[in-house]
């Protein structure tokens, strides 16, 4: 059973700072993961996805990574701002023709002033 | 463009009673999906619909049913609420493909907080 990880659960860092979010899964054999942010009582944003068949996506300050065989994806933020402070979410598509995103329990991450 | 929206947005029931939550979509997505959110729980998938005219179970189905009306709208309903089916309910939508732009992108709903007393 595919299980989705993510740490820490909390994150604190100073504005500016560059940051690494992780995730771990647990089965390699995915279509495609994605990354989303969630600020406290919204909705999910998604952020990037990547293909299974890709390494990285880059949208602005935001660089999201995957390395399948070792089970792994990052998401670097550069630069960051108080504004990035939310929780961040991985999932992971079990394959192609399947639906069923897995989630991460998230990495609540604050960027102070 | 509204994207995907949720009715109700917040709701107090007591153990027993029925209800439905409502989800439009109007971004015209194939998939639409219905999830749960607790506490160190993440979201688990509650039902799905990959086409108009089919359901499947999620990770956690019991207790809820489902329907899919039409393209647009996907319904999620507890027969007979239960103190465990306090949550907050997010509903999304997405376009299977291969490669293209957008596709596979989940679309979430602003949610829905369900309290069962």
């Amino acid at each position: 059973k595919q299980e989705v990880t993510q740490i820490p659960a909390a994150l604190s860092v100073p504005e500016g700072e560059n940051l690494v979010l992780n995730c771990s899964f647990t089965d390699s054999a995915i279509y495609n993961l994605q990354w989303f942010r969630q600020d406290p009582g919204k909705g999910l944003t998604s952020l990037l996805l990547i293909q299974s068949s890709q390494r990285e996506q880059t949208s602005g300050r935001l660089n999201a990574s995957l390395d399948k065989s070792s089970g792994r994806s990052t998401l670097y933020i550069a630069a960051s701002q108080p504004g990035d402070s939310a929780t961040y979410l991985c999932a992971v598509t079990e394959g192609s023709g399947t639906y069923k995103y897995i989630f991460g329990t998230g990495t609540r991450l604050k960027v102070l002033a | 463009n509204a994207g995907v929206t949720q009715t109700p947005k917040f709701q107090v029931l007591k153990t027993g009673q029925s209800m439905t939550l409502q989800c439009a979509q109007d971004m015209n997505h194939n998939s639409m999906y219905w999830y749960r959110q607790d506490p160190g729980m993440g979201l688990r998938l509650i039902y799905y619909s990959a086409s108009e005219g089919t359901t499947d179970k999620g990770e956690v189905p019991n207790g809820y049913n489902v329907s899919r009306l039409n393209k647009r709208e996907f319904s999620l309903r507890l027969e007979s609420a239960a103190p465990s089916q306090t949550s907050v309910y997010f509903c999304a939508s997405s376009v299977p493909g291969h490669g293209a732009s957008g596709a596979n992108v989940l679309t979430f709903g602003a949610g829905s907080r369900l309290t069962v007393l």
